[in-house]
C-alpha cells in the first residue's frame, strides 16, 4: 500500500527557479528519503532525515520533516534543466522493519 | 560507490516462456535485495524481499510460484518471471542494501518486460 503521498504530481518551472514537492504519510516512521528517477532508470537516492531532525541540507537541496504533520518536503534551489526527473519520497515505518514504502512521485520538468 | 547492476535492461518475450532478471551487487555485499514493480507514471510497488540463502518473503498479492526469487549469493539476486502474459508486461526494478548500512538502498537500471 501507498504510505506516501506526494503533491503536486507534476510540476513545471524554468531553470533558476526553486521547486518544491511536499509528501504526507501515515503512519510513525523511523526515517523518510528522497530518490530521484530519470525516465526509464532506476532510483538514485538523494538524502536521508530521521524522524528526530527537521531540517537537512545536502548541496542544492533542503529537505524538512514535521513529524506532528507527518509530512515533508524537498526544495531544489536554482533549478537545471538537469534536474528534469521524478522525485520520490520514501518512508521506513517502525512497523515494517527494514522495508522502504515510496511515495506516488512528483513529475518535475524544468524548462531550460 | 555502491554499484548495482541489472540486466537485462530490456526483453519482449512471447507469452508463455519465463524471463529471468538479474541483479548484482558490484562492490558490495547486499545482506537484502528488493524487488519492484513499476507502471508507467507510477510509484514502486514491492514485489518482495530477498535474503541471501533463504527463502524471499512476498508481498500481499504477488503469487510465490509466478515470480521466483533466488538469492543465491551475497551479490546476486534473480528473479525469475514463469508463464509470462501481457499482464506481467512492466518496469521491474531491483534494490540492494548493503552489509552495515541499513537505511539508504541502491537501485539496479530496471528492466523493462514486454511480453507479447
Amino acid at each position: 500500500s501507498q504510505q506516501g503521498e506526494e503533491d503536486p504530481q507534476a510540476l513545471s518551472i524554468q531553470e533558476g527557479e526553486n521547486a518544491t514537492m511536499n509528501c504526507s504519510y501515515k503512519t510513525s516512521i523511523n526515517n523518510l528519503q528522497w530518490y530521484r528517477q530519470n525516465s526509464g532508470r532506476g532510483l538514485v537516492h538523494l538524502i536521508l532525515i530521521r524522524s528526530n531532525e527537521r531540517e537537512k541540507h545536502s548541496g542544492r537541496l533542503r529537505v524538512t520533516l514535521d513529524t506532528s504533520k507527518k509530512s515533508s518536503s524537498l526544495l531544489i534551489t536554482a533549478s537545471r534543466a538537469a534536474d528534469t526527473a521524478s522525485y520520490f519520497c520514501a518512508t521506513a515505518m517502525k512497523s515494517s522493519g527494514d522495508k522502504l514504502t515510496f511515495g506516488t512521485g512528483t513529475r518535475l520538468a524544468v524548462r531550460p | 560507490g555502491a554499484v548495482v547492476s541489472q540486466h537485462p535492461s530490456w526483453v519482449i518475450c512471447k507469452s508463455g516462456t519465463s524471463v529471468k532478471i538479474e541483479c548484482r551487487s558490484l562492490d558490495f555485499q547486499a545482506t537484502t535485495m528488493f524487488w519492484y514493480r513499476q507502471f508507467p507514471k507510477q510509484s514502486l510497488m514491492l514485489m518482495a524481499t530477498s535474503n541471501e540463502g533463504s527463502k524471499a518473503t512476498y508481498e500481499q498479492g504477488v503469487e510465490k510460484d509466478k515470480f521466483l526469487i533466488n538469492h543465491a549469493s551475497l551479490t546476486l539476486s534473480t528473479l525469475t518471471v514463469t508463464s509470462a502474459h501481457p499482464e506481467d508486461s512492466s518496469f521491474y526494478i531491483c534494490s540492494a542494501r548493503k552489509q552495515g548500512i541499513n537505511e539508504k538502498l541502491f537501485f539496479g537500471s530496471g528492466t523493462q518486460l514486454s511480453v507479447l
